[in-house]
């Protein structure tokens, strides 16, 4: 059964630095997504891509960060200089199509900025 | 947007009986809302989603209902067993299929 991946599954950086964290959604899935989610805290919205451009923006998702689609099957989120309080898990997720249907999750990456 | 409340305390049952999780949400009605289990240190794990113009929708021993009037939806687990024990997510779509809204969650533990 197809599934998202993401890589690394644990990022360990010291705060300020830039990391990268790198989802391969499922292949004929057409709509992306970033969450994260604090320990201990509820999953909460990033950002959405669609079309190689953004779709939507939560406020938490500030000029800090980036997303981007560099070829056919990988999806990054990009954090410019971490801060931390960006230490959480952060999930990506999929999508097939635009009308109501499920996500599928990857198993997250867990960033710790120190 | 939308407030989403789910019980907080973690819900214990015995194996065997029925787990019922409720969320509950504040604004206007969505389009649809959906169910996830998540265990520790995993991404969520799509369950069930219910439109807003069906009362009910069954999976397996999964159930569950959405009440446009009272802003709320159950979710039943049947016959539970341990490896249920997991959290559930109750979410929302408020971006016209744009973002999912979550919840906190409810813990449930399943025991022997």
């Amino acid at each position: 059964e197809p599934e998202v991946t993401q890589t690394p599954s644990h990022q360990v950086t010291q705060m300020g630095q830039e990391v990268i964290l790198r989802c391969v959604p499922i292949s004929n899935h057409l709509y992306f997504y970033w969450y994260r989610q604090i320990l201990g805290q509820k999953v909460e919205f990033l950002v959405s891509f669609y079309n190689n451009e953004i779709s939507e923006k939560s406020e938490i998702f500030d000029d800090q960060f980036s997303v981007e689609r560099p070829d056919g099957s990988n999806f990054t989120l990009k954090i410019r200089s971490t801060k931390l309080e960006d230490s959480a898990m952060y999930f990506c997720a999929s999508k097939r199509e635009f009308s109501y249907n499920e996500q599928f999750f990857g198993p997250g990456t867990r960033l710790t900025v120190l | 947007s939308q407030k989403i409340e789910q019980n907080s305390e973690a819900l214990n049952i015995q194996e065997g009986k029925t787990a019922t999780l409720t969320c509950n949400y504040t604004n206007y009605s969505p389009a649809y809302l959906q169910w996830y289990r998540q265990d520790p240190g995993r991404g969520p794990v799509f369950l069930l989603l219910i439109r807003e113009n069906e009362k009910e929708k069954r999976k397996e021993r999964l159930k569950v209902t959405f009440d446009t009037t009272l802003k709320q939806s159950l979710f039943h687990i049947t016959a539970s067993q341990p490896a249920d024990s997991a959290t559930y997510l109750c979410a929302l779509d408020e971006g016209g299929g744009n973002k999912l809204t979550f919840g906190t969650g409810t813990q449930l533990k399943v025991e022997l």
